[in-house]
């Protein structure tokens, strides 16, 4: 039993590259969101997607896009990396039903130089 | 808008002393409240949930009331292990729209021998 599968788990980066966030669900869940964690910030919402199809901001969305390309995946694209941007990536899926939590993956360990 | 606010740590105890996070939060609606536990180098797992103003989530030890009169969510346990090292997140998910879920800044908790 899979959850929620995120890749890679540590990258690289060098200021104005770019890359893409994998994530994965096996759970049939509809809505998925990417996060950022950083020291003394808890976590924070880049973008989610409530459904298939559909993609929303959250609150800090600056410097990322995303794509829900079916029900199961969801990545997230920094089209030109910069050293803001070094923190730990969370992908988190739910089910609709009221009271259910996030499911997260293990997270991506991003760093910019 | 929502939010959760939660204990500043780092929380330092000694093997088999008491444990309380203390946790409140701001939202409309009734709301269902969490507490994720990270452990180093891990995502958020859930620790335990609470889906209705007087319930009783309870995990591993840990217990939460859900407190609608005093808007809480304090975590406790009554003899915290050395394994119980990890940063704990009070969380709560909205009851309408797309049921944002939103973190407190999280608080680590180190045990020591």
């Amino acid at each position: 039993n899979a959850g929620v599968t995120q890749t890679p788990k540590f990258q690289v980066l060098k200021t104005g590259q770019s890359m893409t966030l994998q994530c994965a669900q096996d759970m049939n869940h509809n809505s998925m969101y990417w996060y950022r964690q950083d020291p003394g910030m808890g976590l924070r919402l880049i973008y989610y997607s409530a459904s298939e199809g559909t993609t929303d901001k959250g609150e800090v969305p600056n410097g990322y896009n995303v794509s829900r390309l079916n029900k199961r995946e969801f990545s997230l694209r920094l089209e030109s990396a910069a050293p803001s941007q070094t923190s730990v990536y969370f992908c988190a899926s739910i089910q609709g039903e009221a009271g259910s939590p996030l499911h997260f993956g293990n997270g991506t360990r991003l760093t910019v130089t | 808008g929502d939010s959760v606010t939660q204990m500043e740590g780092p929380v330092t105890l000694s093997e088999e002393a008491f444990l309380t996070i203390n946790c409140t939060y701001t939202a409309t609606g009734y709301p269902s409240l969490f507490w994720y536990v990270q452990y180093p180098g891990e995502g958020l797992q859930l620790l335990l949930k609470a889906t209705k103003a007087d319930d009783k989530g309870s995990n591993k030890g840990f217990e939460a009331t859900y407190r609608k009169e005093t808007t809480s969510f304090h975590l406790e346990k009554g003899s915290v292990q050395v394994s119980d090292s990890a940063v704990y997140f009070c969380a709560l998910r909205s009851s309408g729209g797309y049921q944002k879920v939103t973190f407190g800044t999280g608080t680590k908790l180190q045990v020591i021998p």
